[in-house]
């Protein structure tokens, strides 16, 4: 079956640096893909998307780079915060509403 | 403006009882998606609904049942619980039902003792 799937379980960062979180996908018709970060407790909040036909898109002190030659995809967050520490999924999805989850990374931002 | 709310946040069940988690989307939204996320994992799909008809359904059992109402909000039921099912049931509401961001609440708490 399908799978979306995180590099790392862990990743710990100063605070001032940059993080990366990658993410790779294994069907190649997934079309639609969002980053999100869930704090404990909480319920997963929307980071930012990117559509199939992009291979970048920036926000607010994030970028999500999509290679779809090596379904491939990653979270930049530039600058990180303390308040960037949660767990961070990517999420994949085929012409639908089924979203599919990786199993998350954990930040760690050290003061 | 108010976000995906869902009750109850939390709640203990025995097993072998039914369970109903109750569901309100974002203003505007049509499409209502369920998930169960169980401790160190992501996210699984369960169902989702858009316009009050079932539009997918997740590898889960018949036990699991939910519905869309005239307002757009929805409800999951559980029968016969097992106390695999004790997970944190998340709801997520979208403008439509395809490639569109998928914001959720933060969830219900089940513990099936």
């Amino acid at each position: 079956g399908e799978s979306v799937g995180l590099h790392l379980p862990t990743l710990s960062v100063q605070e001032g640096d940059n993080s990366i979180i990658n993410c790779a996908y294994s069907n190649s018709a997934s079309d639609y893909f969002i980053w999100y970060k869930q704090e404990s407790g909480k319920g997963p909040q929307f980071i930012i998307d990117i559509r199939s036909n992009m291979d970048k898109r920036q926000g607010q002190r994030v970028t999500v780079l999509l290679n779809k030659t090596v379904k491939h995809l990653s979270l930049q967050i530039a600058a990180t915060q303390p308040g960037d520490s949660a767990v961070y999924f990517c999420a994949a999805t085929n012409q639908g509403g089924k979203l599919i989850f990786g199993q998350g990374t954990e930040l760690s931002v050290k003061p | 403006d108010a976000g995906v709310t869902q009750s109850p946040t939390h709640l203990i069940k025995t097993r072998g009882q039914q369970v109903t988690l109750r569901c309100s989307p974002i203003s505007g939204h049509k499409s209502v998606s369920w998930y169960q996320q169980v401790l160190g994992q992501g996210p699984q799909f369960i169902f989702q609904y858009y316009e009050k008809e079932e539009r997918g359904r997740g590898n889960f059992p018949d036990r699991f049942s939910a519905r869309q109402f005239p307002n757009y909000s929805s409800e999951l039921n559980v029968n016969a619980l097992l106390l695999g099912d004790s997970a944190l049931y998340l709801c997520a509401s979208s403008l439509a039902a395809a490639n569109q961001p998928q914001h959720f609440g933060d969830g219900t708490r089940l513990s099936i003792l």
